[in-house]
């Protein structure tokens, strides 16, 4: 079975452009969330999405959007970036909250963005 | 606000050797706890899911331990080999936080020298 997938790996984008990055879940996981990790850090909070919905957002400026898919496929949307902005952005997914075991994440390889 | 603190924040051990990874958390009404590993540039891989209402899990030479009362809990890798060096991060999800969120510690860099 595929695992999480994230696209693209790697991303070079100039201050003041915008950026789309793609993440499929694993197969039956309707739960995804967004995180981003800066080098020497953990992995900061995001976004995270459940059947379409946003059900929990990190503190991240209004610059950063995201949305889940039918298909429960996600996007992660940053405008107007900036420097600081550079980090490995990770996807996780998840099956439906409500059991334990459902509160697993898996993630995928993340997406490298260098801004310039 | 939940606090996810990882000691040591590297560390070096020779071939062979049994070691223990620690991961502390200020706020005890957690769902559960995971270990990660993290090779360099890449993403995570789910090591072991301890549930609130556990003690221990195992995997391999992987066991996690949970003291939930004292916001504590170790990795504990048996017979350690060089393909085990990569980073070690913990994270916690909060009972009382709806967005299901995993917060993170700062991960420990293990190296095992051949």
């Amino acid at each position: 079975d595929a695992g999480v997938t994230q696209s693209p790996t790697h991303l070079i984008k100039t201050r003041g452009q915008q950026v789309t990055l793609r993440c499929s879940p694993i197969s039956g996981h309707k739960s995804v969330s967004w995180y981003q990790q800066v080098l020497g850090q953990g992995p900061q909070f995001i976004f995270q999405y459940y059947e379409k919905e946003e059900r929990g957002r990190g503190n991240f400026p209004d610059r950063f959007s995201a949305r889940q898919f039918p298909n429960y496929s996600s996007e992660l949307n940053v405008n107007a970036l900036l420097l600081g902005d550079s980090a490995l952005y990770l996807c996780a997914s998840s099956l439906t909250p409500g059991t334990p075991d459902a509160f697993e994440a898996f993630f995928g390889q993340g997406t490298r963005l260098t801004v310039v | 606000k939940q606090e996810v603190t990882q000691i040591p924040a590297a560390l070096s051990v020779p071939e062979g050797e049994n070691l223990v990874l620690n991961c502390s958390f200020t706020d005890s009404a957690i769902y559960n706890l995971q270990w990660f590993r993290q090779d360099p540039g890449k993403g995570l891989t789910s090591l072991l899911l301890i549930q609130s209402s556990q003690r221990e899990q195992t995997s391999g030479r992987l066991n996690a331990s949970l003291d939930k009362s004292s916001g504590r809990s170790t990795l504990y890798i048996a017979a350690s080999q060089p393909g085990d060096s990569a980073t070690y991060l913990c994270a916690v999800r909060g009972v009382m936080d709806s967005s299901y969120k995993l917060i993170f510690g700062s991960g420990t860099r293990l190296l095992v020298r051949p």
